[in-house]
This record gives C-alpha cells, structure tokens and sequence, in this order.
C-alpha cells in the first residue's frame, strides 16, 4: 500500500520568499510521484510528476521538486513566491505497474502568500 | 479541444434519494477515476474504471456504484443519498501510465 504525508496544512510566505512544501511517501515499490494544485472553486492541474527518470523535476509555473530516495521525500519548491500561487497543493503517489493508475493523495497543503 | 466535464455542478438533494453525477471525457482515455473531497481527507479513490464494462471499488465506495457502458463516459450514483455523502466530487481520466486530467468538479449537497 502507499501513502502520502503533507507536513502543515497551511504554510504561510511572504510575496518574492522561498515556497517550501513538504511530501513524504510511503510505497513498497519504485513510486511514480505527483504534485497537482487546486486554485478556488477549479478541478485539479498537474504542476510536475516523477516517474524515474531525472530526480529534480521541474514544473509548470518555476515549480520543481526533487525526488529523494534516501529520505523518502518529494517536496516541493518555488524561489520567489507570486501572489498568483495562493492555492492548494496536493501530493500523490502512484505505484506506476502498468494498467494501476489510481493515485493516492495528501491530505493538501494550503498556501497563502503575503503581500 | 480535448476536455473532461462534470455535470451538473452543484446539486441540492434529499436524504434517501437516489442521485447520479455524470463524467464524460474527449480524450479517449481507456481510464476513468471517481474521487471525494472533504476538508482533512484530501481526495479519496471512490470508484475506476480501466475500459468498457470494467469497473473497481477504491478505498470509499460503500453507498455509490459506476457503470462503463462505453469509452467517454462513468456516470456515478448514489443509491440512496446520506447526509455523509456532502462533497465535491472529481472525475479524473488517463490513458495508460498517462497523466490525470481532472473534472471542474461538483459540489453536493444532501439536505
């Protein structure tokens, strides 16, 4: 089985500051990883996803991520915080076997930015 | 262009009612999900779906059923509606190992 943990529920930063929020995962196979962002009252839109490949994905909207095995970790990052990237985040993770696609999320990470 | 939608949006229903919220998708993707969002819980797998006349129960599916009569479409329904069931509900779709396009939701109301 696999599963997600958000650390914090709502993260707080200040407009132009570092965006840090936090996944770690749990999976008893090689996990496929996903970030996805809520704005108001709209579905889901994927920011990034990792599948293996390269462990520092970048993303839409200067997003990026960096898988780290080690620490079981997929957080999520942005160097200087836009107004416009108040939202939910959500992290999934995937066992990625072919024809398994169903994702399990986290709980969500609600992120403010302050003028 | 390609899209997935829900309807309806919103929905005010009674306790006992039978209700059913429909998904369709353009994308010709052979895989189709149902998931809830609460506050706390995130999204929760409801029910899915990876062709025709295939469908699985996720982790909350007690009170709702899907059926998969063809490839655009997922309808799920509520049997007879509870006040637990209040939600937002999301529809999502892939094709294999691809990514999850997601439904603009809807948002239930069982009074």
């Amino acid at each position: 089985a696999q599963s997600v943990t958000q650390l914090g529920s709502h993260v707080s930063v200040s407009e132009g500051a570092l965006v840090l929020l936090r996944c770690n995962y749990s999976s008893s196979v090689p996990p496929y990883l996903f970030w996805y962002v809520q704005y108001p009252n709209q579905g889901l839109q994927l920011l990034l996803k990792y599948t293996s490949a390269a462990t520092l994905v970048k993303g839409i909207n200067g997003f990026e991520a960096e898988f780290k095995k080690s620490e079981t970790s997929f957080h999520l990052t942005k160097p200087s915080a836009h107004m416009s990237d108040a939202a939910e985040y959500f992290c999934a993770v995937s066992d990625g076997n072919f024809g398994n696609e169903k994702l399990t999320f986290g709980t969500g990470t609600r992120l403010t930015i302050i003028p | 262009d390609a899209e997935i939608t829900q309807s309806p949006r919103h929905k005010i229903t009674e306790t006992g009612r039978q209700v059913t919220l429909a998904c369709h998708q353009t994308w010709n993707h052979n895989n189709m999900f149902w998931y809830r969002q609460d506050l706390g819980h995130g999204l929760r797998l409801i029910h899915y779906s990876y062709g025709v006349q295939d469908t699985n129960k996720g982790e909350v599916s007690d009170g709702y059923s899907v059926s998969r009569s063809n490839t655009e479409d997922l309808p799920l329904t509520l049997e007879s509606a509870a006040s637990s069931q209040t939600s937002v509900y999301f529809c999502a779709s892939s094709a294999d190992r691809g990514v999850k396009y997601f439904g603009p939701g809807t948002r239930l109301l069982v009074l």
